[in-house]
């Protein structure tokens, strides 16, 4: 089945650091979201975006909805321990949503 | 508080034995979905339903089964033919249309 490319795989980085990692794709969507899974529990939604070139912000963090329609960016800025975990990028698919391969984030004091 | 509900959160069953798993939801979500996360792997998609007993196969829907007899509940059950059953399954649920997933917390089965 599809998947998003998301990168890095991985990234290791010192608190207070910022944070960028993207998603690209080969197909359109309309809609592009990012979740954020903490270890032994489900995704939880951090920023939806509906519009091509839209950037929408939630406290530390910025989405972008790239305008070709195709990609999707995910910065944090001044990162904390509690920022690890695995962060994905899903698009709207006709029906059904289509995840990234996600991005491992670990955060050392 | 509306949600979504996955129990248990840890199953053990040995091998050859089928095995279902519960999702609950009270948000008045139509659509449901049960995904398979391995480690260090993402979210592969195993069946989907938009309605009361409808659903569709999703990637990977080999060796497991599904039902939609009320809208607010999507159970899951693994059978002996899934080769691979040890994983950890997330079910989610939204409203139909291009909007967000709401996922439970999981559960993690393992077949010894």
């Amino acid at each position: 089945g599809q998947q998003l490319n998301q990168s890095p795989q991985s990234m290791f980085i010192q608190e207070g650091e910022d944070v960028s990692m993207n998603c690209t794709s080969s197909s359109i969507f309309n809609t592009w979201l990012w979740y954020k899974q903490d270890p032994g529990e489900g995704p939880v939604l951090l920023i939806a975006l509906y519009k091509a070139g839209e950037l929408t912000s939630n406290g530390r963090l910025t989405a972008q909805f790239g305008i070709t329609r195709k990609d999707s960016f995910l910065n944090i800025s001044a990162s904390i321990p509690s920022d690890v975990g695995i962060y994905f990028c899903a698009g709207y698919n006709t029906d059904k949503l289509i995840f990234g391969t996600g991005t491992r984030l670990q955060v050392f004091p | 508080d509306g949600g979504i509900t996955q129990s248990p959160k840890y199953l053990f069953r040995k091998e050859g034995q089928n095995v279902t798993l519960s999702c609950e939801q009270n948000l008045n979500h139509d659509a449901m979905y049960w995904y398979r996360q391995d480690p260090g792997q993402g979210l592969r998609l195993i069946y989907y339903s938009q309605i009361v007993n409808d659903f569709q196969k999703g990637d990977i829907a080999e060796g497991y089964s599904v039902s939609r007899e009320k809208k607010e509940s999507f159970p899951l059950t693994v059978t002996s033919a899934q080769k691979n059953p040890t994983a950890f399954y997330l079910c989610a649920s939204s409203l139909l249309g291009n909007y967000g997933y709401t996922f439970g917390s999981g559960t993690r089965l393992t077949v010894v």
